[in-house]
């Protein structure tokens, strides 16, 4: 199985830049995408390939990367930003998920 | 506008068999994928299955030998069904839609499952 990994906390101030990393245990080319998820709330797409604004989404979200490396940023970060972040490969089965970064604000 | 909402028992004691549903709306099950993630409480996501459009299924290998995915496209409807729990599979269990590089792009409310006697 694929282990992305993540860390697990980032405190970053209101209209700052908030940086979030995720590494994949191997290559997973672009297939990486990143999610939301508020507290007591279902996931939401954000990212998709890497690099890809999910519709909807703010262009303060963006991600880059590929092969083993992925950044995930929001700038400027605004407080309805604070949440759990998640990446997932979609490279191989099983389809995995990194085990989330709390944005918390300074 | 698409939907997707779990129904199923909150409650269920252990070495019993969960079953779930997910009914879809504002798309075709034979377009889309539908795939079921879970997450226990205060804890990561862990991605348990998927039906594909086409009626093939796959299986977390870790979960494998105790869950069954099945579909009703006529009713727009997707079934999980997960044999012999134990109180680690309780969980927030989702249904959410996968595109065809499986991203999972709309997300059901969830469904909170608890195994207790």
């Amino acid at each position: 199985d694929i282990v992305l990994t993540q860390s697990p906390a980032l405190a970053v101030s209101l209209g700052q830049r908030a940086t979030i990393s995720c590494r994949a245990s191997e290559s997973v080319r672009s297939s990486m995408h990143w999610y939301q998820q508020k507290s007591g709330q279902q996931p939401k797409l954000l990212i998709y390939g890497a690099s890809n604004l999910a519709s909807g989404v703010p262009a303060r979200f963006s991600g880059s990367g590929s092969g083993t490396d992925f950044t995930f940023t929001i700038d400027p970060v605004e407080a309805d930003d604070i949440a759990t972040y998640y990446c997932q490969q979609s490279r191989n089965d099983p389809l995995t998920f990194g085990s989330g970064t709390k944005l918390e604000i300074k | 506008q698409v939907q997707l909402k779990e129904s199923g028992p909150g409650l269920v004691q252990p070495s019993q068999t969960l079953s779930l549903t997910c009914t879809v709306s504002g798309f075709s099950l034979m377009d889309y994928s539908v795939h079921w993630v879970r997450q226990p409480p205060g804890k990561g996501l862990e991605w348990m299955g998927r039906m594909k459009y086409d009626g093939d299924t796959y299986y977390n290998s870790a979960l494998k030998s105790r869950l069954s995915i099945s579909r009703d496209t006529s009713k727009s409807q997707v079934f999980l069904k997960m044999n012999s729990l134990q109180t680690e599979d309780t969980a927030i269990y989702y249904c959410t839609r996968g595109t065809d590089y499986y991203v999972m792009d709309a997300w059901g409310q969830g469904a909170s499952v608890t195994v207790s006697s």
